[in-house]
């Protein structure tokens, strides 16, 4: 059983140039979160996204955007890259129903701005 | 809003040493609390979670926690460190129903030979 699957795994971008992460969630689930990790800090709440839609939305600028297929599987981009979006960027899923909030982690995507 | 509080940003222990990390919410209804692992350039591993029910909840690789509504803690406890339990781990908390995970700031675990 395939789990929560991220793409790349690492890249490097320019200050204003725009990039584009890609998750594939859990088998069996439905609902796609990501999350910003800085260096050394926690993870932050980015969004999140169920049947195609963004239900939820942290703290962060328009820059950030999603998208969610009929998959289920998931987009993060963010537009006018600053050097203060260097991260790891994780994708979390969950399954149908409400759960107990457990979500399973990919690895993350790691962006360099430069 | 609720926020998680963890103390002391890096912990270190010797083999065999108890291993105490700890975490302190703020919640104005009761949450569900989480513990994650992170090992360096890996994502996060559930360790172990509390929702309802019993207060003291064990997980993975020998480690427990105990939510202590009084004392609005959920200190992360393993009676005996191994080596392979150097990580990063984080304590999390969700309001039910919410839709995100708050994070702490994390704690760097460190285990001497």
């Amino acid at each position: 059983d395939a789990g929560v699957t991220q793409s790349p795994t690492h890249l490097i971008k320019t200050r204003g140039q725009q990039v584009t992460l890609r998750c594939s969630p859990k088998s069996g689930h439905d609902t796609v979160s990501w999350y910003q990790q800085a260096l050394g800090q926690g993870p932050q709440f980015i969004f999140q996204y169920y049947e195609e839609e963004e239900r939820q939305r942290g703290n962060f600028p328009d820059r950030f955007s999603g998208h969610q297929f009929p998959n289920y599987s998931s987009e993060l981009n963010v537009n006018a890259l600053l050097l203060g979006d260097s991260a790891l960027y994780l994708c979390a899923s969950r399954g149908p129903g409400p759960g107990t909030g457990e979500l399973f982690f990919g690895e993350g995507s790691r962006l360099t701005v430069l | 809003a609720q926020s998680v509080t963890q103390l002391g940003s890096h912990v270190s222990v010797s083999e065999g040493a108890l291993v105490l990390l700890r975490c302190n919410y703020s919640s104005s209804v009761p949450p569900y609390l989480f513990w994650y692992v992170q090992y360096p350039n890996q994502g996060l591993q559930l360790l172990l979670k509390y929702t309802t029910g019993a207060t003291l909840v064990k997980g993975i690789n020998g480690f427990e926690a105990e939510f202590k509504k009084s004392e609005t803690s959920f200190h992360l406890t393993k009676p005996s460190a191994h080596m392979s339990d150097a990580a990063e781990y984080f304590c999390a908390v969700v309001i039910q129903g919410a839709q995100k995970l708050v994070f702490g700031q994390g704690t760097r675990l460190t285990i001497n030979p």
